[in-house]
């Protein structure tokens, strides 16, 4: 079975910039979950959504910073505009709702000149 | 709030080593209790779980009791190598669709 998906990759950009990072889900799977992962700052989750509906924002930095899921199949996290401290790995985790197991992409490594 | 407390590293080995990685946490209720696993350049990966007191998750050699007594969830394993080398997550959920709470990662390097 195919994984979380997430693309692109790498992305570098520059300051001012906006910057669309895509995620696919497990099939399936329900719930949705944004991480950014840092040196300074760990692993923090951003965002979730629950059946395309988000459940809880509160980890969304700034307005800057917004996410999508238009459908259960795709999501999309966007940061408009982008600054040189947005500069992180990001990484998409999906799970079953009621399942606590949560299963993470590969991550898109962001980098903000 | 719910939070977790592990061992932040990094720790160096050597190959065939004992492995402890002290988790500790902090939660209202009954929260299932995970060990998630990063090797480089990679997502994280869940290496265990345990749900519920006195469970034991295992795992590639890597064993975790979930004690509530303690409030504690510490990896073990008997005897590392060097493909172990990578950053390790303890994290609790408080089920269902709940987000987990991270801690902050332990990098564990074993050398040959």
């Amino acid at each position: 079975d195919a994984g979380v998906i997430q693309s692109p990759r790498h992305e570098v950009t520059e300051m001012g910039q906006e910057v669309t990072l895509r995620c696919k889900p497990i099939s399936g799977h329900n719930s949705l979950f944004w991480y950014r992962q840092t040196m300074m700052r760990g692993l923090e989750l951003l965002i979730y959504f629950n059946n395309n509906v988000p459940i809880d924002d509160s980890g969304m930095p700034e307005d800057r910073f917004s996410a999508k899921m238009p459908n259960a199949s795709f999501s999309t996290l966007k940061i408009q505009p982008s600054e040189p401290r947005d500069s992180a790995v990001y990484f998409c985790a999906s799970s079953l709702q009621d399942r606590d197991t949560q299963y993470f992409g590969p991550g898109t490594r962001l980098t903000v000149l | 709030g719910n939070s977790v407390t592990q061992m932040e590293g990094p720790v160096t080995l050597s190959e065939e080593a004992f492995l402890t990685i002290n988790c500790t946490y902090t939660a209202t209720g009954y929260p299932s209790l995970f060990w998630y696993v990063q090797y480089p350049g990679e997502g994280l990966q869940l290496l265990l779980k345990a749900t519920k007191a006195d469970d034991k998750g295992s795992n590639k050699g890597f064993e975790a009791t979930y004690r509530k007594e303690t409030t504690s969830f510490h990896l073990e394993k008997g005897s590392v190598q060097v493909s172990d080398s990578a950053v390790y997550f303890c994290a609790l959920s408080r089920g269902g669709s709940e987000k987990l709470v991270f801690g902050k990662g332990m990098k564990l390097t074993v050398n040959p």
